[in-house]
């Protein structure tokens, strides 16, 4: 059965310092990839895909087939980056997301 | 807003008791997911709809779930005899058609549900 697993509940860092959010995954299939955002008080939305292999707001995730990894970067956190970050992989005919447990990215000053 | 809207936003029941949570999609969009969120985890895949049609349904809807979309537009979720349990945040979502690989869904705000 897929798995993705996130395994950092909270991250926090200051601002201006690099970040890296953890995700690994399980899965028989080709994986397919995303990011979804939460900011405080608003609706969970994409983020970003690994298909597009894009930059959207400086952060990055590159599919690591070899070590089940789809890790979310950016090299200097900005305050508007404190959010619940989601890994979330494409599965099944229906495609449907199946999401980890989320990382609270905290940017502090 | 165009967004999908869902309602109640939050409702507080008895155990027992049944509820009932609407989701609107954005209009052209005929894929409508449910999903369940509980604290500390991310959400979960409850079912599917293609238009009226509904195509999945997950482990976790047991037989007190049922999900309608009668009309291809808006979409029911219906909990009976609620259990505590129960308690969630329930999420629709929806996507137009042709995007199934582009792994965007347009979700709600959520219904919010506690059994006392």
């Amino acid at each position: 059965a897929q798995r993705v697993t996130q395994p950092e509940k909270l991250l926090s860092v200051f601002k201006g310092a690099p970040v890296e959010l953890k995700c690994n995954y399980s899965y028989s299939g080709s994986p397919e990839l995303f990011w979804y955002v939460q900011y405080s008080r608003q609706r969970l939305q994409l983020l970003l895909r690994h298909i597009s292999r894009e930059s959207i707001k400086g952060f990055t995730a590159d599919l690591n087939k070899g070590e089940t990894s789809f890790h979310l970067k950016k090299p200097f956190a900005q305050e508007e980056d404190s959010a619940m970050y989601y890994c979330a992989l494409l599965t099944g005919t229906a495609s449907k997301l199946t999401f980890g447990t989320g990382t609270r990215l905290q940017v502090t000053l | 807003d165009t967004g999908v809207s869902q309602n109640p936003r939050h409702k507080i029941t008895k155990r027992g008791q049944n509820v009932t949570f609407r989701c609107d999609p954005i209009s052209e969009h005929n894929r409508l997911y449910w999903y369940r969120q509980t604290l500390g985890q991310g959400p979960e895949f409850l079912t599917y709809f293609q238009n009226e049609a509904q195509l999945e349904k997950s482990r976790l809807l047991s037989d007190r779930f049922s999900a309608e979309r009668p009309k291809g537009s808006f979409s029911t979720l219906e909990i009976q005899r609620t259990e505590q349990g129960d308690s969630a945040m329930y999420l629709c979502a929806s996507r137009r058609p042709g995007t199934a690989n582009t792994g965007e869904l347009f979700f709600g705000e959520g219904s919010r549900l506690t059994v006392l």
